[in-house]
């Protein structure tokens, strides 16, 4: 079955930048999401279509792709943006979707 | 307000089946694909189903395929889930999931599944 790879954990202090990875073998055919999820909340999305951010989503997140890697980089990161994210996307066909395992962001 | 809403979950013992419901307001329901998505106690998320806007299309994880069929009613602006065969492992939160150009764009609150004897 197809899987997407993302690192468990990721730390930055306050003000830093934070990137996280998600690698897979169909990321270069088929468009990538990212997911926001706190404690006890449903997920949200922050990037859809690679590197495209829904309003009310702040600047400081972004989005980009090269081969098979998408990463999320939240610039300037605030208290407020720990939290897990997810990628997510689909096999080449386009009928399985899959998520990432998730990363667990702390802010220091 | 536009919103998802799902229910129907609970303790059910393993081999047994629920019908989990998520009932959509607010928008124009046959409009939207949509999935389902579940969260096993402090795992990660797992997408378990879709089915297009018209219910003809429909997907399934292999974990789930063969025991757990989705459905719509557009009329009712429902969607739903039945799981059958239950085992230890389908213990999850189950979230449906409003499918847009901007993804997942709408999440329900979820609704708890507990397979155990």
């Amino acid at each position: 079955s197809y899987e997407l790879t993302q690192p468990p954990s990721v730390s930055v202090s306050p003000g830093q930048t934070a990137r996280i990875t998600c690698s897979g073998d169909a990321l270069p055919k088929q468009n990538a999401y990212w997911y926001q999820q706190k404690p006890g909340q449903a997920p949200m999305v922050v990037i859809y279509k690679d590197n495209e951010r829904p309003s009310g989503i702040p600047e400081r997140f972004s989005g980009s792709s090269s081969g098979r890697t998408v990463t999320l980089t939240i610039s300037g990161v605030q208290a407020e943006d720990e939290a897990d994210y997810y990628c997510q996307s689909a096999d080449s066909s386009g009928t399985y979707r899959v998520f990432g395992g998730g990363t667990k962001l702390t802010v220091l | 307000e536009v919103q998802l809403v799902e229910s129907g979950g609970g303790l059910v013992q393993p081999g047994g089946s629920l019908r989990l419901s998520c009932a959509a307001s607010g928008f124009t329901f046959s409009n939207y694909e949509m999935n389902w998505v579940r969260q096993a106690p402090g795992k990660g998320l797992e997408w378990v189903s879709y089915i297009s806007s018209t219910g003809i299309t429909i997907y399934y994880a292999d974990s789930v395929k063969g025991r757990f069929t989705i459905s719509r009613d557009n009329a009712k602006n429902s969607l739903y889930l039945q799981l059958n065969s239950l085992r230890a492992e389908d213990t999850a939160i189950y979230y449906c999931a409003r499918v847009s150009v901007d993804g997942y764009n709408l999440w329900g609150q979820g609704t708890l599944v507990t397979v155990s004897s």
